[in-house]
């Protein structure tokens, strides 16, 4: 099961692009990269999947290098209410779905 | 998208008592669901996986006996704490795999649990 490592905290500013790292060396070939985010007292919501290069979608852009041992979550213009615990997470197919620490956003105005 | 939802929102029960926490996936079916807790300040831990007619499997270190897990159709999953301590205070949040399309997993908004 890879393991994930993170920053642990990250403070930017509104309307600032924000790119949060993860590392996963020991990522197996089936995995697949899975991003949420967690506001306090709520469920995880997904975020962004990808496998390898770059996905981007209506709210964030993952991208992935080509030995996939890392990915950077890419958040555009960041506002206050991204204020969030963002997870990184590895795995096949969707399953062992086991977070890490993760990384607290914080957005100042 | 997908919804899965989890009643109830938040309980308040005595130490010793037993609480059911019912997670279910409102217009998906699910043969997979999770079972998460999670303390303040810290990050979600994997509590059990949860299959739909089987047995669920429990991680390492998580009493089996202590929190019952029963999935007994693929919408609807339940978490009981048994004999609920103070320390089993935390917050619960399920997820259920979609059984259609890729598998995605979605999360339920949690259940707040206080033993006092």
């Amino acid at each position: 099961l890879a393991k994930t490592t993170q920053p642990i905290s990250m403070d930017s500013y509104e309307g600032q692009e924000v790119n949060i790292t993860c590392s996963h060396n020991n990522i197996a070939t089936n995995d697949y990269i899975t991003w949420y985010q967690q506001f306090p007292s709520q469920g995880p919501r997904f975020i962004i999947q990808g496998y390898k290069t770059k996905v981007t979608n209506e709210v964030a852009s993952l991208f992935i290098p080509a030995d996939r041992k890392s990915s950077t979550l890419s958040l555009p213009r960041v506002s206050l209410s991204d204020t969030a615990v963002y997870y990184c997470l590895v795995g096949e197919d969707n399953n062992d779905m086991r977070f890490g620490a993760g990384t607290r956003l914080t957005v100042k105005p | 998208g997908a919804v899965v939802s989890q009643h109830p929102s938040w309980v308040i029960c005595k130490s010793g008592t037993s609480v059911k926490i019912e997670c279910r996936s409102l217009d998906f079916q699910a043969t997979t669901m999770f079972w998460y807790r999670q303390f303040p300040k810290q990050s979600l831990m994997l509590m059990a996986t949860s299959n739909e007619g089987s047995k669920a499997t429990y991680e390492q270190g998580v009493e089996k006996d202590k929190f019952l897990i029963n999935h007994a159709s693929l919408t609807l999953s339940t978490l009981t704490v048994t004999s609920a301590h103070p320390e089993d205070s935390s917050f619960y949040i399920c997820s259920a795999r979609d059984l259609q399309g890729a598998g995605e997993q979605y999360f339920g908004p949690g259940t707040r649990l206080t033993v006092t």
